[in-house]
């Protein structure tokens, strides 16, 4: 079946560090890629996606490059801030309606 | 517009009570999800609408859980005879088929509490 991999936290970064979350997924058919991100106490919210081979997401400085060799969707940002705290979920779509989910990287950021 | 939103946003209730938790999905969106997501964990699938048809039901973890919706509008989750491994917070979401790549809308969720 379909799975997303995610490293596990939580992620203890001081402010300005380089963030990576990495995240790999099976390679069945075309599926379309996203980070969701959840603030404490709220829902998720969509951070960025890509639908295809090589395309790259962006949104509030972060990003992740769609790599099928790699079947990879890694997320990264150059200097992260205390208010990027939160979950980072992965997740893929396709072949299903039913999208699959990481199991969630928590993320610190202290100042 | 507005996005998805549930209630009640708390809930606390005896064990053993029915609780009816609601979802509003945005205007336009024919897929509708339900999570649940125990404190600090991921999330857990529950049900999938089609409109107001259920293709998959293979997440509802007992038959003391069910779920409908009216048309491509409301859903409502209910969970008869609570227990207290049910508390979590239980989280909505909508999402716009007929294209590659559209994401899920979440809502805010409801927390429950089962004393």
């Amino acid at each position: 079946g379909n799975s997303v991999t995610q490293m596990e936290g939580p992620v203890t970064l001081s402010e300005e560090a380089f963030l990576t979350i990495n995240c790999t997924y099976t390679a069945t058919g075309y599926p379309s890629l996203f980070w969701y991100v959840q603030y404490p106490g709220e829902g998720l919210q969509l951070l960025l996606k890509a639908t295809k081979a090589d395309d790259k997401g962006s949104n509030k400085g972060f990003e992740a490059t769609y790599r099928k060799e790699t079947t990879s969707f890694h997320l990264e940002k150059g200097s992260v801030q205390v208010s990027d705290s939160a979950v980072y979920f992965c997740a893929r779509s396709g072949g299903s309606y039913i999208p699959t989910f990481g199991r969630g990287t928590s993320l610190i950021v202290h100042p | 517009g507005a996005g998805v939103s549930q209630s009640p946003s708390n809930k606390v209730t005896e064990k053993g009570k029915d609780v009816e938790l609601r979802c509003d999905p945005i205007s336009g969106h024919t897929a509708l999800y339900w999570y649940r997501q125990r404190l600090g964990q991921g999330l857990e699938f529950l049900i999938y609408f089609q409109g107001n048809s259920a293709p998959d039901k293979s997440g509802l973890p007992s038959d003391r859980f069910s779920a409908e919706r009216t048309g491509e509008s409301v859903s409502t989750l209910t969970i008869q005879r609570t227990q207290q491994e049910d508390s979590a917070v239980y989280l909505c979401a909508s999402r716009k088929t007929g294209e590659k790549g559209n994401e899920q809308f979440f809502g805010p969720g409801t927390r429950l509490t089962v004393l």
